[in-house]
């Protein structure tokens, strides 16, 4: 079974730059997430998707941080504008339900992102 | 006060080594616990679900105690392959199924 799908696997922009990242979930799985690690710390949840619907973004800086997940299937992540602060590794996931149910998140490789 | 805490390592421990990692986390109200395991520069994957009556899968063996709010992950017999980042995560006690993460607990098994 193919795995969570994430493009690019590397970026360096300049601050005030914009960058989108890309990810395509596990075939079937309805809740896609995405994540931000910054080095030295754990996976920090920034949105949540059911479908193509948004269950949570507290955690999303909205001011320059955007995302879509239109055909609920495939989600892009978007930062206009980058600052420094934003380098670090993001990481899509997904799983198969959501609410109350656990299921496991299975994650994809992730982006690393370098803002200079 | 970090919704879960760990102690952030690095454990450096021969081979053979029993290790233990800890972990506290702040709400009552959560009610599911894991911990994954991260490989340098790869993505977390899942370890092992922790259940309230203890659980053990092989070398290693998971705790909780939810009166403490404390989670404990066990490994005997350390090997090579283990070295990695251990991550304490907690589902968040909302009906989502939003998973907090711990910084991670760096282990390195020594030859």
């Amino acid at each position: 079974e193919a795995g969570v799908a994430q493009s690019p696997r590397y970026k360096i922009i300049e601050k005030r730059q914009s960058v989108a990242f890309w990810c395509n979930p596990i075939s079937g799985h309805a809740t896609l997430y995405w994540y931000q690690q910054i080095l030295g710390q754990g996976p920090k949840l920034l949105i949540q998707f059911q479908n193509n619907g948004v269950v949570d973004d507290s955690q999303l800086p909205k001011d320059r941080f955007s995302a879509e997940r239109l055909k609920g299937v495939d989600s892009t992540l978007k930062i206009q504008p980058a600052k420094l602060e934003d380098s670090a590794v993001y990481l899509c996931a997904s799983s198969l339900g959501r609410g109350g149910l656990v299921y496991e998140q299975y994650f994809g490789p992730g982006t690393r992102l370098t803002v200079t | 006060r970090k919704e879960v805490e760990q102690d952030p390592g690095p454990f450096n421990v021969p081979e053979g080594a029993t290790v233990a990692f800890n972990c506290t986390y702040s709400n009552s109200a959560s009610q599911s616990f894991f911990w994954y395991r991260q490989d340098c520069r790869k993505e977390p994957k899942l370890l092992m679900s922790v259940y309230s009556s203890g659980n053990e899968d092989g070398r290693f063996t998971a705790q909780l105690n939810r009166a403490s709010q404390y989670i404990s992950l066990l490994i005997r017999d350390s090997k090579l392959s283990d070295s990695a980042t251990y991550l304490c995560v907690v589902k968040d006690g909302g009906a989502t199924n939003k998973l907090i993460f711990g910084t991670g607990t760096l282990l390195a098994v020594q030859p």
